[in-house]
């Protein structure tokens, strides 16, 4: 079936570096949805991308779509201890608004 | 306030016995769903539902069942045929016909001792 693989599974980083999460599949998207999950907590929604090289920017996040829709990547600027986290990507394109997420990458930030 | 809810937060349960776990949303969305959540993996889908009275298998639905009675109530029960209970549960929904992005409850953690 479907499969969203998501890389690196761990990221390390002092504070105030650059932080980068990849996620590609083996089919084209429809779209690809990002979430974050705080420690102990549960997703929250970040963006969805749906054209093809798109790019969008939240503050010190910047996501990217594939020009052929099969990949997808997540960058933070100058990391902050309020990053820390897992990040997910989603393949938000399957039948019945049902997501197939990516592993995800949890990422730690230490000050 | 609107949201989703769960509850418990935590859930103790002795093995063999059946258990339910509670989703609530007042956010009038008409799809809802349930994940189960394992340390260092992503989200498998257990359930889903459309609309009321109707409801799919996910990825790994053995060992679970839900019923969708309500637009607003979801509840999932784990069953004693589910062979690796203990996870944290995540229910979601969504507004059907909108975007399709989810919204997520604050989850319940099971542990089956």
């Amino acid at each position: 079936g479907q499969q969203v693989m998501q890389i690196p599974q761990y990221q390390h980083v002092q504070e105030g570096e650059d932080f980068t999460t990849y996620c590609n599949s083996s089919t084209t998207l429809s779209n690809i949805q990002w979430y974050k999950q705080r420690p102990g907590g549960h997703p929250v929604f970040l963006i969805q991308l749906v054209k093809s090289g798109e790019v969008k920017k939240q503050k010190r996040l910047t996501f990217q779509f594939g020009e052929a829709k099969k990949n997808s990547s997540l960058h933070i600027t100058a990391t902050q201890t309020t990053d820390v986290g897992t990040y997910f990507c989603a393949d938000g394109g399957t039948s019945y608004g049902k997501l197939t997420f990516g592993q995800g990458t949890i990422l730690t930030v230490h000050p | 306030d609107g949201g989703i809810t769960q509850s418990p937060k935590y859930l103790f349960r002795k093995e063999g016995q059946n258990v339910t776990l509670s989703c609530e949303q007042n956010l009038n969305h008409d799809a809802m769903y349930w994940y189960r959540q394992d340390p260092g993996q992503g989200l498998r889908l257990i359930y889903y539902s459309q609309i009321v009275n109707d409801f799919q298998k996910g990825d790994i639905a053995e060992g679970y069942s839900v019923s969708r009675e309500k637009k607003e109530s979801f509840p999932l029960t784990v069953t004693s045929a589910q062979k690796n209970p203990t996870a944290f549960y995540l229910c979601a929904s969504r507004l059907a016909g909108g975007s399709d992005t989810q919204y997520f409850g604050p989850g319940t953690r099971l542990t089956v001792l």
